[in-house]
């Protein structure tokens, strides 16, 4: 079975550009889940969609961050404009249902310079 | 909101010590799941405890939730190297989605 697919891997930009981030979940999996990592603030919930539909939003940091899910196989994650401090490792969840293990991707670990 | 503390949030052992790592809820859960995280890798399901008073193994790793439903622990008995990495706690209250601990990093040297 394919596992949660992130990409890209890896991603350097300058502060001010357009970052986007995409992720496809686990084929059946309804509830898809974005996380921001750093050492100083842990795993944070940014937003979390079931069936498509934005669930709860309440962790996005600010109207810079924007997520989306146009269909059961894709969603992506923008920043526009980035800003240094939105360097971190950003993970892409999904789970069968909201009580379910969740399944994490390998993540982006993005740089603002 | 719900709020899901973990403690230690730092343990370096030496090989062949044991390690426990303690989970607190603010509200009560209905249930627990632990965690793992490589350095430089990403979170991996270990387990879901559900009943109160639950004690669940693998091998070396036993879990506990404790029986009002809002603590947790996870001990390792003698601690390999391959144990190195962050164990998250992870709440579920029922009403909504997971609240994850921020972690504690074990650290152990040969």
């Amino acid at each position: 079975d394919a596992g949660v697919i992130q990409s890209p891997r890896h991603e350097v930009t300058e502060m001010g550009q357009e970052v986007t981030l995409r992720c496809k979940p686990i084929s059946g999996h309804d509830y898809l889940f974005w996380y921001r990592q750093t050492m100083m603030r842990g795993l944070e919930l940014l937003i979390y969609f079931n069936n498509n539909v934005p669930i709860d939003d309440s962790g996005m940091p600010e109207d810079r961050f924007s997520a989306k899910m146009p269909n059961a196989s894709f969603s992506t994650l923008k920043i526009q404009p980035s800003e240094p401090r939105d360097s971190a490792v950003y993970f892409c969840a999904t789970s069968g249902t909201g009580n379910q293990p969740q399944h994490f991707g390998d993540g982006t670990r993005l740089s603002i310079l | 909101g719900q709020q899901v503390m973990q403690i230690p949030q730092y343990q370096h052992v030496q090989e062949g010590e044991d390690f426990t790592t303690y989970c607190n809820s603010s509200t009560t859960l209905s249930n627990i799941q632990w965690y793992k995280q490589r350095p430089g890798g990403h979170p991996v399901f270990l387990i879901q405890l559900v009943k109160s008073g639950e004690v669940k193994k693998q091998k070396r790793l036993t879990f506990q939730f404790g029986e009002a439903k809002k603590n947790s622990s996870l001990h390792i008995t003698a601690t390999q190297t391959t144990d190195v990495g962050t164990y998250f706690c992870a709440g579920n209250p029922g009403y909504s989605t997971l609240t994850f601990g921020k972690g504690t990093m074990l650290l152990v040297s040969p």
